[in-house]
């Protein structure tokens, strides 16, 4: 059971889109709509901010959006701020009732 | 509001034994999984397991299988991780949180617990 795969950085301009991607195989991200992806802020606990691929809990601001495209799922962070700043993790369903985490995203704010 | 409160950091020595809990409160303690994420030093996130409090009915990622014991008292509404013979590479913090089941998320989390195994 391997992570999913993210790109190990990523950045933007305040205002502006950033999109990270997780790509897993069929067994995970392809054959099931359980992504999740989550916000760590250094030294803090995860946070939960898109689940079921595209939806947002209560109170994760609507500039957050998930979508998915065969075995990669996306998050995009439009109207970028400085809070934004943190580590992003995808995460998904893998089968035999086991989830796995991706590598994780450092995304910076320019 | 949904609380997760975990025990404190811990310092062991290899080969000792540990228990760390993660108490909930705000929910109904049975009818919700919970389960535990690795995070070793300047590293991502592992799933590692979850438990249905309700049956104690445990899944473990592979990787973990065989070298953690996720329990829980609904007595109490206490989960717990448990080593028998911790390794240094077991240093990280693990944090505990709400998990959906079906649809396989983590919602609410604990503030996480430190765990150092060192000579």
């Amino acid at each position: 059971q391997s992570a999913l795969t993210q790109p190990p950085s990523a950045s933007g301009s305040p205002g502006q889109s950033v999109t990270i991607s997780c790509t897993g195989t069929s067994s995970d991200v392809g054959g099931y709509n359980y992504v999740s992806w989550y916000q760590q802020h250094p030294g803090k606990a995860p946070k939960l901010m898109i689940y079921e691929v595209s939806k947002r809990p209560s109170g994760v601001p609507d500039r957050f959006s998930g979508s998915k495209s065969g075995n990669t799922a996306s998050l995009t962070v439009s109207g970028l701020q400085a809070e934004d700043e943190a580590d992003y993790y995808c995460s998904s369903y893998a089968g035999s009732k086991r989830g796995v985490f991706g590598g994780g995203t450092k995304l910076t704010v320019l | 509001e949904v609380q997760l409160v975990q025990s404190g950091a811990e310092v062991k020595k290899p080969g000792e034994s540990l228990k760390i809990s993660c108490k909930g409160s705000g929910y109904s303690f049975t009818s919700y999984w919970i389960g535990w994420v690795r995070q070793m030093p300047g590293k991502g996130l592992e799933w590692m397991g979850i438990i249905y409090p309700g049956d104690s009915d445990t899944r473990y990622s592979p990787s973990f299988q065989g070298q953690v014991t996720i329990s829980a008292d609904k007595s109490i509404s206490t989960a717990y991780l448990q080593w028998s013979s911790l390794k240094a590479s077991d240093t990280a913090m693990y944090y505990c949180a709400t998990h959906s089941g079906q649809s396989y998320y983590f919602d609410y989390w604990g503030q996480g617990t430190l765990v150092t195994v060192s000579s």
